[in-house]
């Protein structure tokens, strides 16, 4: 089974605050993501990568950055968060894309709340 | 672009009955995965199928590309089923779409 471990679970911040998510996978994938998720909504895709210093735009990709350092880590940054940013974030891994026989392992979630 | 949708918004369901979920897609998609956010928002990975169908318990999935859907049956549900429910499906690349979910609460 995928292991994909987010980090912190939890974080609270205030406007204009800067935060860090951090995701770690031990199973060797190729392609992370991040995704955040809104009561009532789907997962929308904020940015994805397929490599060490590889990053792709997603769909909401507005006040985000991220940057993936080696194959196993993948960040998320909000350098000016704003409440709009309050959401629950998942970062995935899969080792092709998920029309490709990759199914995505998702990490157990990190809930921002932006006051 | 590719749409996903994803039915009924809401369930209730009663210990030991069942029902389905449904997502029909707007275009041809080449897999998809059905997932379960649980009562501390993990995202329980469900099913992945490429076609047909599979089963596991007491949830079942299936998939028909050509008809551009994918189900998920739920028997005998069990309180600890309760959660929201998504799919997620891609037509090639690394996109994914994904359904706004399902809240499925079950009731003694």
């Amino acid at each position: 089974e995928a292991a994909v471990t987010q980090s912190p679970r939890n974080k609270v911040t205030v406007t204009g605050g800067n935060v860090t998510l951090s995701c770690r996978q031990t199973n060797s994938h190729n392609y992370m993501y991040w995704y955040r998720q809104d009561t009532g909504h789907g997962l929308r895709l904020i940015h994805y990568s397929y490599g060490a210093g590889n990053l792709q735009i997603g769909d909401v990709p507005d006040g985000y950055k991220a940057t993936r350092t080696t194959q196993e880590d993948f960040f998320l940054l909000l350098e000016l968060a704003s409440p709009s940013q309050t959401s629950l974030y998942f970062c995935a891994s899969s080792d092709a894309g998920l029309a490709n026989t990759g199914q995505l392992y998702f990490g157990e979630g990190s809930k921002l709340t932006v006051l | 672009g590719d749409q996903v949708e994803q039915s009924p918004s809401a369930l209730s369901l009663h210990e030991g009955t069942g029902s389905a979920l449904r997502c029909n897609f707007t275009t041809t998609m080449r897999a998809v995965q059905w997932f379960r956010k649980n009562s501390r928002g993990s995202l329980i990975n469900l099913f992945y199928l490429a076609s047909g169908t599979k089963e596991n318990g007491r949830l079942k999935s299936a998939f028909d590309s050509k008809e551009r859907y994918s189900t998920l049956h739920i028997r005998d549900a069990q309180l600890e089923d309760s959660g929201t429910y998504f799919c997620a499906a891609a037509t090639g690349g690394y996109k994914v779409v994904f359904g706004s979910g399902t809240r499925l609460l079950v009731s003694p």
